[in-house]
């Protein structure tokens, strides 16, 4: 079993709606969780962090987090087609907060 | 600040030869980490530095890989001999301890193909 599962996708929106993008982990003493976004052919950029259990909203992007079901999501409302990139869960081990164990990754795609 | 700098960005061996890769984090990070991203594995953690020291390479794969940080503005990472299943982005990234939520900031990366 991965430590952190992500559906590959692609999850296809169109444009204005919102994606919804989940991703759960194994290591119950996870304390911190982030949102990673990776265009194609690019590095990843850090989007969204949360540690509390509940929503944590920044401008179009929601980072929603359950500790008891061991669950991260992230929301992108008003989806455009420049939110079309690899969104990938990292999430950090109970035995370090510095090493980030990142899932396999979602592909969106924001249709025009 | 030029963020994390890596070099080369591309680059293309034969079997058999050595590699060596190159990154200079951000100045004043006290966090260096090194990582491999593949369509099959993801994105995986090599081996990270703090001040200068290892502190964890359980996840660098075979012997043939080594890393080192001389100082506190670099850092190489060294496949000797390469393989062709060592093709893969090689990432670099830093991370500043006064930094509260854990931000990691990457490189641009390494392609790396080997023949």
């Amino acid at each position: 079993q991965k430590e952190v599962e992500q559906n590959s996708g692609p999850l296809s929106v169109p444009e204005g709606a919102i994606a919804s993008l989940n991703c759960t982990y194994s290591d119950r003493g996870s304390q911190s969780f982030f949102w990673y976004r990776q265009y194609s052919g690019k590095s990843p950029e850090l989007i969204m962090f949360i540690y509390s259990n509940g929503d944590k909203e920044d401008g179009r992007f929601t980072a929603q987090l359950n500790k008891a079901s061991q669950y991260v999501s992230l929301l992108i409302r008003d989806s455009q087609p420049s939110d079309s990139a690899t969104y990938l869960c990292a999430v950090t081990q109970m035995d370090s907060s510095y090493k980030l164990i990142f899932g396999s990754g979602t592909r969106l795609l924001v249709r025009p | 600040d030029a963020g994390v700098i890596q070099s080369p960005r591309h680059e293309v061996t034969e079997m058999g030869q050595e590699v060596t890769l190159r990154c200079k984090p951000i100045s004043g990070h006290d966090y260096l980490f090194w990582y491999r991203q593949t369509m099959m594995r993801g994105l995986e953690l090599l081996i990270y530095f703090n001040n200068n020291v290892p502190i964890d390479d359980s996840g660098m794969p075979e012997d043939r890989f080594s890393a080192k940080m001389p100082n506190a503005s670099f850092s190489t990472l060294k496949i000797q001999p390469s393989e062709p299943r060592d093709s893969a982005v090689y990432f670099c990234a830093s991370r500043g301890d006064g930094n509260s939520y854990n931000e990691q900031f990457f490189g641009p990366g390494t392609r790396l193909t080997v023949l």
